[in-house]
């Protein structure tokens, strides 16, 4: 079945650093891509999306590419700051049918001042 | 804009009590679903609804019941709690199965 594999965390960075969680997915078919982020204490949102091969997602600073040869969808961020600490998830969508998301198991970024 | 909303956001059950976990949306999504978060699980899918009286199971259905009688409300209910299932639970919706989603602030429960 389809699966999300994230690094595993946490991450401990200092402010100004530079990030990258790697994400990797099996799927078959052509799926949608998605970062999602949670804050303490609340639920989670959307940070970018991908729908297809080669599209760059990015908001808020962070970036990720759609790369079907290596099936990966890496977050980075060049210059991380303190309200960035969150949870990061991966996540996949078919692009076909009523499949809810796949999540991956998500990344804990801590990053200090 | 509600988006969605979850009740109660804490809760405290003994074994074998029964409750009910309340989610609404206000967004007119067809789509809405339940998810457990627990240390190192990630989001894990309990339930699902592609709309009006149409609900599957998803990974971890066993323990739940949903069901889904209006657009707008989709409660999770669990009839024996066990220590189990002491958790955080996120409601989300979307307008579609591959759309993003809308997730809800969450209910942490204990069950004692």
């Amino acid at each position: 079945g389809d699966s999300v594999t994230q690094m595993e965390g946490p991450v401990t960075l200092s402010e100004e650093a530079c990030l990258t969680i790697n994400c990797t997915y099996t799927a078959t078919g052509y799926p949608s891509l998605f970062w999602y982020v949670q804050y303490p204490g609340e639920g989670l949102q959307l940070l970018l999306k991908a729908t297809k091969a080669d599209d760059k997602g990015s908001n808020k600073g962070f970036e990720a590419t759609y790369r079907k040869e290596t099936t990966s969808f890496h977050l980075e961020k060049g210059s991380v700051q303190v309200s960035d600490s969150a949870v990061y998830f991966c996540a996949l969508s078919r692009n076909s049918g009523n499949t809810p998301l796949v999540f991956g198991k998500g990344t804990r970024l801590s990053v200090i001042a | 804009n509600a988006g969605v909303t979850q009740t109660p956001k804490f809760q405290v059950l003994k074994t074998g009590q029964s409750m009910t976990l309340q989610c609404a949306q206000d967004m007119n999504h067809e789509y809405m679903s339940w998810y457990r978060q627990d240390p190192g699980m990630g989001l894990r899918l309990i339930h699902y609804s592609v709309g009006a009286g149409i609900t599957d199971q998803g990974e971890v259905p066993n323990g739940y019941n949903v069901s889904r009688s209006t657009t707008e409300d989709f409660p999770l209910r669990l009839l024996s709690a066990a220590p189990s299932q002491t958790s955080v639970y996120f409601c989300a919706s979307n307008v579609r199965g591959t759309s993003p989603l809308h997730f809800g602030n969450g209910t942490r429960l204990t069950v004692t």
